[in-house]
């Protein structure tokens, strides 16, 4: 079957650096993706993976391995705004181009 | 530009009624999936139309059904509501099949009592 496993909370400080994982496994891989969501509001799409390395945007960094099927969202400079659900995500290939979302990482920033 | 729109924002429902919900996708999306997040969970697949058709199907009860139309807006129909039919049902939009960087509307937080 295909699943995807990441930490439920992770906490940290303003100005810290947090790091989410999320390992995979699916039939087939068409890359990562990385969502964040606001106390149930609408998803937000923040970064996606489909080869091997890191992609910036900002403060928010995204890492693949596809041989251990392995990524990561790296979040720096993090502000008491970040506090949210974190959602890696995987193409289901048995559905057209649906998602499939992992448990999502509940992330509590502090001053 | 306007985002996804969805409606109702919340709903409250008796066991065993029925309920539409509907998506209206950003200009030019073509693509409209839903899903189902119930609370602490990630979204779940429901289903997925591109160019009208049907283009995906999640693991959910054939009470659970859907359509898009001619202008890409979408409903999502469910029959017989069950008390874990309960849920944040999330439609997101698409300018292709896509597959990443979907952008979901708000949801309609439907309550079945």
């Amino acid at each position: 079957g295909q699943s995807l496993e990441q930490p439920s909370e992770v906490t940290a400080v303003e100005g810290a650096i947090v790091q989410i994982n999320c390992t995979y496994q699916t039939s087939g891989f068409y890359g990562l993706s990385w969502y964040q969501q606001h106390d149930g509001g609408a998803p937000t799409f923040l970064s996606y993976n489909a080869l091997d390395g890191l992609e910036e945007t900002g403060r928010f960094s995204s890492f693949l391995s596809r041989s251990d099927s392995y990524g990561y969202l790296l979040l720096q400079e993090l502000q008491m705004k970040d506090s949210a659900s974190y959602f890696c995500a995987v193409r289901d290939g048995q559905a057209g181009t649906a998602l499939i979302f992992g448990k999502g990482t509940t992330l509590s920033v502090s001053s | 530009d306007a985002g996804v729109t969805q409606s109702p924002t919340h709903l409250i429902k008796t066991r065993g009624q029925h309920v539409t919900l509907r998506c209206s996708p950003i200009s030019g999306h073509k693509s409209v999936s839903w899903y189902q997040q119930v609370l602490g969970q990630g979204p779940q697949f429901i289903f997925q139309y591109y160019e009208k058709e049907e283009r995906g199907r999640g693991n959910f009860p054939d009470r659970f059904s859907a359509r898009q139309f001619p202008n890409y807006s979408s409903e999502l129909n469910v029959n017989a509501l069950l008390l874990g039919d309960s849920a944040l049902y999330l439609c997101a939009s698409s300018s292709g099949q896509g597959g990443y960087g979907y952008t979901f509307g708000s949801g309609t937080r439907l309550t079945v009592v």
